[in-house]
């Protein structure tokens, strides 16, 4: 199994600044994931964070906005930048060990922006 | 582009009573998973589902998978007010990229 952790987990933030949200595992993975969940909704993919490589980004994100990095196998974070209301969310950090099928979710960080 | 589709959204039942919950996807994978979600929490994972004709049970909960299809069900037996939760399932298209279905919001009424 894998323990994540992210901070913070909820935080407040006013339009046009930026947010970077932190998730640790408690043991090495090859691949981590970035979910948005909005208000009410179900989980988008935001982007697959490589150690070592750029993150990939799916449909609809992009880097200038969601910037991400990799230091290690046990650490990512996700930024928000240039944030606006529509942005107010559930952020969740994702991971799949590689001694399994299970694929395990952190808490999540709710972030609203007003 | 890969559509997960679930029905139904909100589904209301008695305490006893058993029901389905639907799952549709639109193109193959051989992995699917179930979740649970409390309100203002996380993720809890149910089941993985593997290949065609997987079935698992925990407890109340039993899920299967039918590649063929494109369908996985999550049956419900004798449903009780812990059951209370929004369920998702969830399809694998490349390597622990998920694309979620939209939600079952289930409400156990005594």
């Amino acid at each position: 199994s894998a323990v994540i952790s992210q901070k913070p987990s909820r935080d407040i933030c006013q339009r046009g600044t930026s947010l970077t949200i932190q998730c640790q595992v408690d043991s090495q993975v090859t691949m981590m994931f970035w979910y948005r969940q909005q208000p009410g909704q179900s989980l988008t993919l935001i982007a697959t964070a490589n150690q070592g490589s750029e993150a990939t980004y799916e449909s609809g994100f992009v880097i200038d906005k969601f910037p991400i990095s990799r230091p290690n196998l046990t650490f990512s974070t996700l930024t928000v930048s240039n944030m606006s209301p529509e942005d107010s969310s559930i952020y969740l950090c994702s991971v799949r060990p590689s001694d399994t099928y299970e694929q395990y979710f952190g808490p999540g960080t709710r972030l609203t922006v007003t | 582009e890969l559509k997960v589709e679930q029905n139904p959204l909100f589904l209301s039942m008695q305490e006893g009573k058993n029901y389905t919950i639907y799952c549709n996807y639109s193109t193959t994978s051989d992995r699917l998973y179930w979740y649970r979600q409390d309100p203002g929490k996380s993720l809890e994972s149910l089941f993985v589902l593997l290949s065609n004709g997987a079935v698992k049970q925990e407890g109340r909960l039993m899920a299967s998978l039918d590649t063929k299809a494109r369908l996985s069900t999550l049956h419900i037996t004798a449903a009780v007010h812990d059951l209370s939760a929004t369920y998702f399932c969830a399809v694998d298209w490349a390597l622990g990229k998920l694309t979620f279905g939209t939600g079952t919001r289930l409400t156990i009424i005594p």
